[in-house]
């Protein structure tokens, strides 16, 4: 199976910050790499798919890069509903496998 | 309006045997494969299991391979996952998604919570 090492696990910023949150498989995955968001209580909802394709409705402060094994979930600018925890996933192959997660926390 | 609810949950024990549904609406159900992601209280997620648009392919998590079955119903839109054996590790929040090709799931249901005693 492909593991996914996602960082870091927390990480404390304000309204306004710019925050980068990586993740690593391994094993290339080409770019089927997936981000989602968790709000408490919700089902995750899926922000960008293939690396990089932002979902209808998602923010353009939300941005997805990288390939391979090494890929980054950058935000460029804090607002108050983005304080949730963050999931990479791979869809490589099967399991689907999805990293541990970020809590991203107001600072 | 795309919608995934999901059912069935409840109290078990632990040994038990569980059926979980997921009700779809709102879109071609034939058209794609389906997956059920769980996650432990205060945990991460976890993929379990997804299947193909017609029942004939199934894919599941090495560590639940053999107890969980998942499976689909096309003539009521309807998507299951029998849990056999279950176990206080199984305790969580289960939750029927949508696969879009390539295998992310934009669509999610609001989650049936499973809790095994033991």
């Amino acid at each position: 199976d492909i593991q996914m090492t996602q960082s870091p696990s927390s990480l404390s910023a304000s309204v306004g910050d710019r925050v980068t949150i990586t993740c690593r498989a391994s094993q290339t995955i080409s770019s089927y790499l997936n981000w989602y968001r968790q709000k408490p209580g919700k089902a995750p909802n899926l922000l960008i798919s293939f690396t990089s394709n932002l979902e209808s409705g998602v923010p353009s402060r939300f941005s997805g890069s990288g390939s391979g094994t090494d890929f980054t979930l950058t935000i460029s600018s804090l607002q108050p509903e983005d304080f949730a925890t963050y999931y990479c996933q791979q869809s490589y192959s099967t399991p689907h496998t999805f990293g541990r997660g970020t809590k991203l926390e107001i600072k | 309006e795309v919608q995934l609810v999901e059912s069935g949950g409840g109290l078990v024990q632990s040994g038990g045997s569980l059926r979980l549904s997921c009700a779809a609406s709102g879109f071609s159900f034939t058209s794609h494969w389906m997956s059920w992601v769980r996650q432990a209280p205060g945990k991460g997620l976890e993929w379990v299991a997804n299947i193909n648009e017609d029942g004939s392919e199934k894919k599941y998590v090495d560590s639940m391979k053999g107890r969980f079955t998942i499976s689909r119903d096309n003539a009521k839109n309807s998507l299951y996952l029998l849990m056999n054996s279950l176990r206080a590790e199984d305790t969580a929040v289960y939750y029927c998604a949508r696969d879009r090709r390539g295998g992310p799931n934009d669509c999610w249901g609001q989650g049936t919570l499973v809790t095994v005693s033991s």
